[in-house]
């Protein structure tokens, strides 16, 4: 079946340390991004992207990094300059337009520092 | 800035009623807005989208409605079950015509399904 896979589901991490989580679609979309999601909050964008090796900043991306060198991945990474990591992360792939603008979303993966 | 909000946090719904849920959007130049329904510790799924061209769009269950004049956008299911009980989310598609989506989320509300 086609789908988002993020992994790891749980992880946890020490301060100062960096993580990096993945994201594989076999949809064949080309969009792909990454939205963090607090408790009692709605979906904040950190990074997209419309093609490979190309990414943009979404609305909260410091202390984040991402690449693109695959059409199907899209790896993000929490740096220790992130001062608040403890969060839910989900990936999202969606077709661009004149396609649908429905963003898939994967299982999320639920990150927190120690 | 703009933004996308919802009236209620917590909507509670007795099982085999109807179930309203309401958002308000400040972009008047939206022209795509989506429902989501998430499950405690899942991602979100996709219920039913709608573009500024319509007034109403009808699903399995679900309707969305879209009132433009005031920036208002509902969503109606019918006949709510258990499995309806989740938070729900609208977003408004931020992205420029031939590019990449760019949604903004509201905060959500917790639809509760009681027996």
């Amino acid at each position: 079946d086609g789908g988002i896979t993020q992994s790891p589901k749980y992880l946890f991490r020490k301060e100062g340390q960096n993580v990096t989580l993945s994201c594989e679609q076999n949809l064949n979309h080309d969009a792909m991004y990454w939205y963090r999601q607090d408790p009692g909050q709605g979906l904040r964008l950190i990074y997209y992207s419309q093609i490979v090796n190309d990414f943009q900043k979404g609305d909260i991306a410091e202390g984040y990094s991402v690449s693109r060198e695959k059409k199907e991945s899209f790896p993000l990474t929490v740096t220790s300059a992130q001062k608040n990591p403890t969060a839910f992360y989900l990936c999202a792939s969606s077709r661009i337009p004149p396609g649908a603008n429905v963003l898939t979303f994967g299982a999320g993966s639920r990150l927190t520092v120690l | 800035g703009e933004s996308v909000g919802l009236h209620l946090p917590t909507l509670s719904v007795q099982e085999g009623d109807n179930s309203i849920i309401n958002c308000a959007y400040s972009n008047s130049a939206s022209d795509y807005f989506i429902w989501y329904k998430q499950e405690s510790g899942k991602g979100p799924q996709f219920i039913i989208d709608i573009r500024s061209n319509m007034d109403k769009r009808q699903g399995q269950r679900v309707t969305v409605l879209l009132n433009k004049t005031v920036k208002h956008l509902s969503l109606q299911i019918a006949a709510t079950q258990p499995g309806d009980s989740a938070v729900y989310f609208c977003a408004e598609n931020r992205g420029e015509a031939g590019t990449a989506s760019k949604l903004t989320f509201g905060t959500g509300t917790r639809l509760q399904v009681t027996l």
